[in-house]
């Protein structure tokens, strides 16, 4: 198994207060993704990167930001949590073309 | 718009049975992905392919680029086969990076 791994796996907060999930890989991947996934819905794409500082918005990219200062982490911060971000969130890593690796996912409860 | 499609949505059967999922997709691909989330929420990639038929141990993928569509079968199902399948396609022609879509996935139940 790619060495993926999500912090925290599971969290509860209340709406309005920030929340930041981390996603720590020990593969060296060049790419990084953050995705939710919700019920009636595949998983969706938030944010993605392409390399150190190189980042992206996904197609549900709205109310989350992200940073990669690091080959090793990308992390994914709600600035004000709203209960609409109630999910579970996996990270994902690739070389490129081809397959992707995921992470165990975290779920995210916003009160 | 719904740029892939799986079916069926749900799929209840019997230990023994053989299991055919499908996935349609209307998008230019150059390989598509079929994965694995087991109840306990790790999802887990099976196939990647891009013509022909993959076989690994019980499951068999298969691709018709042409017709764009895919099927993943599974033979002499068993319980622990329950799972969630979703297929996924990159999409064609990107630059920068590996971006994917995913289908809804499909519910299996394997009932002993």
């Amino acid at each position: 198994d790619a060495g993926i791994t999500q912090s925290p796996r599971h969290k509860v907060t209340e709406t309005g207060t920030p929340v930041t999930l981390r996603c720590h890989q020990t593969e060296n991947h060049r790419y990084m993704y953050w995705y939710r996934q919700d019920p009636g819905h595949g998983l969706r794409l938030i944010h993605y990167s392409y390399g150190v500082k190189d980042t992206d918005k996904g197609e549900v990219s709205d109310g989350y930001s992200v940073s990669r200062s690091k080959t090793e982490d990308f992390l994914l911060t709600l600035e004000s949590a709203t209960s609409s971000q109630t999910s579970v969130y996996f990270c994902a890593i690739s070389q490129g073309i081809g397959q992707q690796y995921f992470g165990p996912g975290t779920r995210l409860t916003v009160t | 718009k719904n740029e892939v499609e799986q079916s069926p949505q749900n799929l209840t059967a019997q230990e023994g049975e053989f299991i055919t999922i499908n996935c349609s997709y209307s998008v230019g691909i150059s390989a598509l992905h079929w994965l694995q989330q087991h109840p306990g929420g790790g999802i887990v990639s099976l196939f990647m392919l891009s013509s022909g038929k993959k076989k690994h141990g019980r499951l068999i993928a298969t691709i018709n680029i042409q017709e764009k569509h895919s099927s993943l079968h599974i033979t002499a199902s068993h319980p622990r086969d329950s799972a969630v399948y979703i297929c996924a396609v990159p999409l064609e022609h990107r630059v920068r990076d590996d971006k994917i879509i995913f289908g809804k996935g499909t519910r299996l139940h394997i009932l002993p």
